[in-house]
C-alpha cells in the first residue's frame, strides 16, 4: 500500500515567523507532487507543484523535493494568522490519481 | 473564468438510499477524478475519468459507481448508502500536463446519512 506520512500537528508558529512542513512518501516511482491548503469546513485549495528535485518558490511560499530521500517540504515565510489551516501533501501515482496525507494543522499565533 | 462546480452542496440521506453528486470540471478541462474525504484524514481516490472513460479506481465497493458525459460533467452514484458513506465528497479537474499541471478541486458535497 503506497503511502504518504504527514505529521498531524499541530504546529504552532508565532506571526512572521517561518513554517515548515515535511512530507515523506513510499512510492520511489512517483513523479508529481502537490500541497494543499484546507480551511475548516472548505475544499482543499492547490497552493503549489513540483516535479524536480530541489526547490520552487511562489510568493511566500517555497516547495521542496528530494527523490532520493522520498522527502517533500513546505516552507511558509513571514506566516499570517490567515495561513492558519491544515497543509495536505499529495503525490500523484499512476498518473491519474492523488495519494494523501492525513494532513498537517498549521496555528499562527498573532 | 468558473471553477470547478458541484451540487449539490449538502445532502442529508437515509440508510439505504441512493444517491447521485454532480461535478462540472473546469473548461477545457477532460479528466475528472472523485475523492471521499472523512472527518480528520486525507481525501480517498475514488475514480478517475478521462474522455468518458474510467481511467482508475479506488479501493471502494461496488455501491460506487460514476460516469462522465460528452461536455466532461460528471456524475458519481452512491447505492445502498451506509452511515459510513457520511464524508464530503470532492470532485477535481485537471488539464494538460504543463508547469502548471495540477488537480483543481471544486468545493465538495457534505453527505450525511442518517
Amino acid at each position: 500500500q503506497k503511502e504518504v506520512e504527514q505529521n498531524s500537528g499541530p504546529l504552532s508558529v508565532p506571526e512572521g515567523a517561518i513554517a515548515s512542513l515535511n512530507c515523506t512518501y513510499s512510492d520511489r516511482g512517483s513523479q508529481s507532487f502537490f500541497w494543499y491548503r484546507q480551511y475548516s469546513g472548505k475544499s482543499p485549495e492547490l497552493i503549489m507543484s513540483i516535479y524536480s528535485n530541489g526547490d520552487k518558490e511562489d510568493g511566500r511560499f517555497t516547495a521542496q523535493l528530494n527523490k532520493a530521500s522520498q522527502y517533500v517540504s513546505l516552507l511558509i515565510r513571514d506566516s499570517q494568522p490567515s495561513d492558519s489551516a491544515t497543509y495536505l501533501c499529495a503525490v500523484e501515482e499512476s498518473s491519474y490519481k492523488l495519494i494523501f496525507g492525513s494532513g498537517t494543522r498549521l496555528l499562527v499565533r498573532p | 473564468d468558473a471553477g470547478v462546480t458541484q451540487s449539490p452542496t449538502h445532502l442529508i440521506k437515509t440508510r439505504g438510499q441512493h444517491v447521485t453528486l454532480r461535478c462540472s470540471p473546469i473548461s477545457g478541462h477532460k479528466s475528472v477524478s472523485w475523492y471521499q474525504q472523512v472527518l480528520g484524514q486525507g481525501p480517498q481516490f475514488i475514480f478517475q475519468y478521462y474522455e468518458k472513460e474510467e481511467r482508475g479506481r479506488g479501493n471502494f465497493p461496488d455501491r460506487f459507481s460514476a460516469r462522465q458525459f460528452p461536455n466532461y460533467s460528471s456524475e458519481l452514484n452512491v447505492n445502498a448508502l451506509l452511515l459510513g458513506d457520511s464524508a464530503l465528497y470532492l470532485c477535481a479537474s485537471s488539464g494538460n500536463r504543463d508547469r502548471n499541471y495540477g488537480y483543481t478541486f471544486g468545493s465538495g458535497t457534505r453527505l450525511t446519512v442518517v
